[in-house]
C-alpha cells in the first residue's frame, strides 16, 4: 500500500540556517509521482514540486532543493539560508499512477524559522 | 480565473445535522478530491473523482457522500454530523492524465467545520 512518512513533526531553526525536511515513501508501483506542498499560516496549500519515479535528478529552485533517492525511497527537501517567510507546514505526497489516482499526503512537518 | 472555489469558509453544525460543502473549479480539470486536515494528522483523502459520474473512496470515507454530476462541481455531503468530523476540509482538482507535465493539485481555500 502507498504510504508517506514525515518523521519530523516539528523543526525550529534560526534564520539563515539550512534545514532539511525528510520524506520516506512506500509504493508497490514502478511508476509514481512525488510532491511537496507548503501550507503557510494563512492556510492555503501551495504546490512546490512534482517528481516522477523515472527522474532521479536532484532539483534546485532558488533556495529550495530536492534530493530524490529511489534506493532509500526518500524525497527530501532542503531550504538553504532559511528565512522567516519559510515558516509553514510542509507536506510530502505520493501518487501511484498505474494503480489508482489517489494522492496520499504525509502528516506534514511544521517548520519554525526563528529571527 | 477563479481556480477552485469552496463554500462556505466556516460552518458550525449541531450533532446530527446535515450539510453540503460545495466545491467548483473552472479549469476543466477531470480529477477532483476532498481532503480533511486534522491537527498533526496531515491531509486525509475522503473521496475523489476521475471524471463526471465517477467517484471513489479515499482513506476516510465513512460519514460522507459525494457526487460528480458535472466536471465543474464536486460537493461533499455530511448526512449526520458528528464531533469527529470537526476539521478543515480542502477540495482540490488536477489535470492528471490530460496534462502529464502539469500534474499538480490546485487547492481551494478550505472550509473550517465545527460539530458541537
Amino acid at each position: 500500500a502507498q504510504k508517506v512518512t514525515q518523521a519530523q513533526t516539528e523543526i525550529s531553526v534560526v534564520e539563515k540556517e539550512d534545514v532539511t525536511l525528510d520524506c520516506v515513501y512506500e509504493t508497490r508501483d514502478t511508476t509514481y509521482y512525488l510532491f511537496w506542498y507548503k501550507q503557510p499560516p494563512s492556510g492555503e496549500l501551495v504546490f512546490l514540486i512534482r517528481r516522477n519515479s523515472f527522474d532521479e535528478q536532484n532539483e534546485i529552485s532558488g533556495r529550495y532543493s530536492w534530493n530524490f533517492q529511489k534506493s532509500t525511497s526518500s524525497f527530501n527537501f532542503t531550504i538553504t539560508a532559511s528565512q522567516v517567510v519559510d515558516s509553514a507546514v510542509y507536506f510530502c505526497a505520493l501518487s501511484e499512477r498505474d494503480r489508482d489516482d489517489k494522492i496520499i499526503f504525509g502528516k506534514g512537518t511544521r517548520l519554525h524559522i526563528l529571527p | 480565473n477563479a481556480g477552485v472555489t469552496q463554500t462556505p469558509k466556516f460552518r458550525i453544525l449541531k450533532i446530527g445535522q446535515s450539510m453540503t460543502l460545495q466545491c467548483t473549479q473552472d479549469m476543466n480539470h477531470n480529477y477532483m478530491y476532498w481532503y480533511r486536515q486534522d491537527p498533526g494528522m496531515g491531509l486525509k483523502l475522503i473521496y475523489y473523482s476521475v471524471g463526471a459520474g465517477i467517484t471513489d473512496k479515499g482513506e476516510v470515507p465513512n460519514g460522507y457522500n459525494v457526487s460528480r454530476s458535472t466536471t465543474e462541481d464536486f460537493p461533499l455531503r455530511l448526512e449526520l454530523a458528528a464531533p469527529s468530523q470537526t476539521s478543515v476540509y480542502f477540495c482540490a482538482s488536477s489535470h492528471i492524465r490530460t496534462d502529464p507535465f502539469n500534474e499538480k493539485l490546485f487547492f481551494g481555500s478550505g472550509t473550517q467545520l465545527s460539530v458541537l
